[in-house]
């Protein structure tokens, strides 16, 4: 069945540094979503990518889709404290599919 | 309109007891999906509705689950004779469907499930 795998699994960065979380797909993707979950929350959705290379930006939070539509990346600038959480991409296979769920990437922030 | 709603948000049962949550999502939604989550680890897949229509259950949902949405409005989670292996966060999530769009999820709050 589909997979969706998450790299790294956790990552402690000191404030002010770059954050990247990686994404990947045993299948073609017909679009792909990020969710961000804070401690103790639920996901909370961010953004989706639909086009082959698509990149999209949201203040500091850069999202790409790559070339074969099987994987994508979050790329955060300059973390801040309010960026603690565990940020999930999520894969569907075709339009009218549910979406599944990565492993997350846990992201936390050293003062 | 308040997003969707899960009742209760905790729930605490002894093996073997049957439990049943509710999730009311967003009224103009068409869509609803039910996921579980464990600690550590992306939301899993369980089942999801199209108005009153039950699309898919997850292969890995064993026949003692089992989800309903009567008129297409509301959705219920029953799992009979709960297992130890059933705690978890159950959550409810919405969306909209178009045409030629389709638009990201909004969970609930979801409910968490002891088994003891």
């Amino acid at each position: 069945g589909q997979q969706v795998m998450q790299i790294p699994q956790y990552q402690h960065v000191q404030e002010g540094e770059d954050f990247t979380t990686y994404c990947n797909s045993s299948t073609t993707l017909s679009n792909i979503q990020w969710y961000k979950q804070r401690p103790g929350g639920h996901p909370v959705f961010l953004i989706q990518l639909v086009k082959s290379g698509e990149v999209k930006k949201q203040k500091r939070l850069t999202f790409q889709f790559g070339e074969a539509k099987k994987n994508s990346s979050l790329h955060i600038t300059a973390t801040q404290t309010t960026d603690v959480g565990t940020y999930f991409c999520a894969g569907r296979r075709n339009r009218d599919d549910k979406i599944i769920f990565g492993k997350g990437t846990r992201l936390h922030i050293l003062p | 309109d308040t997003g969707v709603s899960q009742d209760p948000r905790h729930k605490i049962t002894k093996r073997g007891q049957n439990v049943t949550f509710r999730c009311d999502p967003i009224s103009e939604h068409n869509r609803l999906y039910w996921y579980r989550q464990t600690l550590g680890q992306g939301p899993e897949f369980l089942t999801y509705f199209q108005n009153e229509a039950q699309l898919e259950k997850s292969r890995l949902l064993s026949d003692r689950f089992s989800a309903e949405r009567p008129k297409g409005s509301f959705s219920t989670l029953e799992i009979q004779r709960t297992e130890q292996g059933d705690s978890a966060m159950y959550l409810c999530a919405s969306s909209l469907l178009g045409l030629n769009t389709f638009y990201g999820y909004t969970f609930g709050s979801g409910t968490r499930l002891t088994v003891v």
